[in-house]
């Protein structure tokens, strides 16, 4: 099965503090993606990587930048994080090629920032 | 691009009765449509989704949805809801030569006994 993990189930963090959320996959895939996640908005796309040291940006990706050091792992970091960040965010992955079809998604971060 | 709109922010359905959800995707590309499902306080679990040939696609725990490409929507159904069915249900779309999903805002499910 594939499995996508996130580093923190829950996070506290104080406004203007450096936050990263880690997400590993351990299925090889190439493409990974972060979401947030928030009430009446659904799953918006913040940025994702289409491969190792590959980057663009998704839908909202103010306030966010990522890494992709290693294929397996993809980093959100919140530079200087603010209130308005306070969300459940989401990892996903895919592999490239035909046939594979849905993302697999890993158990989501809720971080609050005070 | 594509977007999604989901037409129902919140449906109340007494247990044992029939249940539908409906999603309508905008896109200039072909498709392929999802439905994601969240239990409380879990991640997004893939109930269905439909990439080609027939328009009727079976999922898991009974449900199912239609493809309509003539009013692009992909509505889900269950004949009969059971109260472990409460949940929030994500209706998504890609492109199909893309990776990037599209989601809708979100439908919250209450079952009541």
């Amino acid at each position: 099965d594939v499995k996508v993990t996130q580093s923190s189930r829950y996070l506290v963090k104080r406004t203007g503090e450096k936050v990263f959320l880690e997400c590993v996959q351990d299925m090889d895939h190439e493409n990974m993606f972060w979401y947030r996640q928030d009430p009446g908005l659904g799953l918006r796309l913040i940025y994702f990587s289409y491969d190792v040291k590959m980057k663009e940006k998704g839908d909202i990706p103010e306030g966010y930048s990522v890494s992709r050091e290693k294929k397996e792992r993809f980093s959100l970091i919140l530079e200087s994080a603010s209130t308005n960040q306070t969300s459940m965010y989401l990892c996903a992955s895919i592999p490239s090629g035909s046939g594979h079809n849905e993302q697999f998604f890993g158990p989501g971060t809720r971080l609050t920032v005070l | 691009a594509q977007s999604v709109t989901q037409l129902d922010s919140q449906v109340p359905v007494f247990e044992e009765a029939p249940v539908e959800l409906r999603c309508n995707y905008s896109s200039s590309v072909s498709v392929y449509l999802f439905w994601y499902v969240q239990y409380p306080n879990q991640g997004l679990q893939l109930l269905l989704k439909y990439l080609s040939g027939s328009t009727l696609v079976k999922g898991i725990n009974g449900f199912e949805a239609e493809f309509n490409k003539s009013q692009t929507s992909f509505h889900l159904r269950k004949p009969s809801v059971h109260i472990s069915d409460t949940a929030e249900y994500f209706c998504a779309v890609r492109g199909s030569n893309d990776y990037k999903l599209s989601f809708g805002a979100g439908t919250t499910v209450t079952v009541r006994a």
